[in-house]
């Protein structure tokens, strides 16, 4: 199945900086999601952005969306250290039926 | 808010046992979905139902069986576990094309 592919695969900041995550993937979409992992649990949604959609806000968070390149961007904005967690996309593909395809993840560690 | 509860944490079975992981979800929503975890791999979709007794393969669901005989109830059973199914166990529910709400994950391990 088409994975959505994140980059950088890590990312190390100190707190107070952004952090810019990316993320693309292959074939038309409903909607892309963002997850959050804290070390050994469950995942925690954070936005859906649909393919109508280019930009979208929540808090700190900022994700956007270019269909026409197949990608999105989830920007968080003034780090903290409780920042700290693996952050995965996901892409609800057309005709999926709404399952999604996970990417495999980005690791951000944000340095007190 | 949404809770999606999952029978166990951790668990250890013997090669052979049969094995049944079971996901609860409290909002009433239609779908339901069960996925291993493994390093490096990411999130990978076993089976997935989007109704009562209605039930999907996902990507890898060799080794794999599901149940769903009620709209919060979502168990997937491992036949004769191997040890190639050590991995964490998430379970997911959502409504149609919506976010999915996790469970807190079972680690398995076969041993």
């Amino acid at each position: 199945s088409q994975q959505g592919e994140e980059d950088p695969q890590a990312l190390s900041i100190q707190e107070g900086e952004n952090a810019t995550m990316n993320c693309s993937y292959k074939t038309s979409i409903n909607n892309l999601q963002w997850y959050r992992q804290n070390s050994g649990r469950g995942l925690v949604h954070l936005i859906l952005i649909r393919s109508n959609e280019r930009e979208k806000h929540s808090g700190r968070l900022r994700v956007t969306l270019d269909t026409s390149k197949k990608s999105s961007s989830l920007l968080i904005t003034a780090s903290r250290a409780a920042d700290t967690a693996s952050y995965f996309c996901a892409t609800d593909l057309t005709g999926a039926n709404s399952k999604l395809t996970f990417g495999k993840g980005i690791t951000l560690s944000v340095r007190p | 808010d949404v809770k999606v509860t999952q029978s166990s944490r951790y668990l250890v079975k013997r090669t052979g046992e049969k094995v049944f992981l079971e996901c609860v979800q409290d909002m009433d929503h239609e779908n339901m979905f069960w996925y291993r975890q493994d390093p490096g791999l990411g999130l990978r979709l076993i089976y997935f139902s989007y109704d009562v007794k209605m039930k999907e393969k996902g990507d890898i669901p060799e080794g794999y069986s599901v149940s769903r005989e009620k709209k919060e109830r979502f168990s997937l059973i491992l036949e004769s576990a191997s040890t190639n199914q050590t991995s964490m166990y998430l379970c997911a529910s959502s409504l149609p094309a919506r976010e999915q709400y996790f469970g807190p994950g079972t680690r398995l391990t076969v041993t």
